[in-house]
């Protein structure tokens, strides 16, 4: 029963370096989304994807890119990382959108830029 | 700036006891709010939601209300449980043009006390 997961679960990049966070769901959902969440802050969303082939900004975009090739991968890209992309990053899925289905979150990936 | 305040960091409550945890909203066009629950090393959990056009909804031993007009909702936990016992997040969201994010607040830490 794995749900909605991510990896790696930690990692630390140097700045300017670049990786990639998976992320993989195998509920058959619609949406996905990438979340990060600062310290004793609240999540903040990244990017999202209603379906595969497309995706749609969030609130913190910038650094960030993301492709969605099939309904069960939503990758999220870190180019040239920076101190300010120290975070826990979390992968969510659900079927049709908040208002009408359970969103599922990743256990996050923590990344830490130094 | 922050459109949904969580002004509360942490909350201890006797076991057996209410816990009321609180959330203020400045952004009037939010019309879809949200309580999730979050562990240590794992991904947010939705608990219960509720729409702009109630004013309580309620689950099991979990309720929320909302006050629309003084921008605030609550979520009652009754009885407490040791297993309560997480960060409470408040989220709220508005459907602009079909966008899907959630904007959260900062988390309350519930701790239940024996």
């Amino acid at each position: 029963n794995a749900g909605v997961t991510q990896t790696p679960k930690f990692r630390i990049l140097k700045i300017g370096q670049s990786m990639t966070l998976q992320c993989a769901q195998d509920m058959n959902h619609n949406y996905m989304y990438w979340y990060r969440q600062d310290p004793g802050m609240g999540l903040k969303l990244i990017y999202y994807s209603v379906g595969a082939g497309i995706t749609d900004k969030g609130e913190v975009p910038n650094g960030y890119n993301v492709s969605r090739s099939t309904t069960e991968d939503f990758p999220l890209r870190l180019e040239l990382a920076a101190p300010s992309q120290t975070s826990v990053y979390f992968c969510a899925s659900s079927l049709g959108g908040h208002r009408r289905s359970t969103i599922y979150f990743g256990e996050g990936s923590w990344l830490t830029v130094v | 700036d922050q459109q949904v305040k969580q002004n509360s960091p942490s909350l201890s409550v006797q076991e057996g006891r209410i816990s009321i945890l609180n959330c203020d909203y400045t952004n009037s066009m939010f019309d879809y709010f949200l309580w999730y629950k979050k562990y240590p090393a794992e991904g947010p959990t939705f608990l219960i939601s509720i729409s702009s056009i109630k004013d309580k909804n309620e689950d099991g031993r979990f309720t929320v209300f909302l006050n629309k007009s003084a921008k605030h909702l609550s979520l009652h936990i009754v009885p407490s449980q040791p297993g309560d016992s997480a960060v409470y997040f408040c989220a709220a969201s508005v459907l602009i043009g079909g966008a899907d994010g959630l904007t959260f607040g900062k988390g309350t830490h519930l701790i239940i006390q024996p």
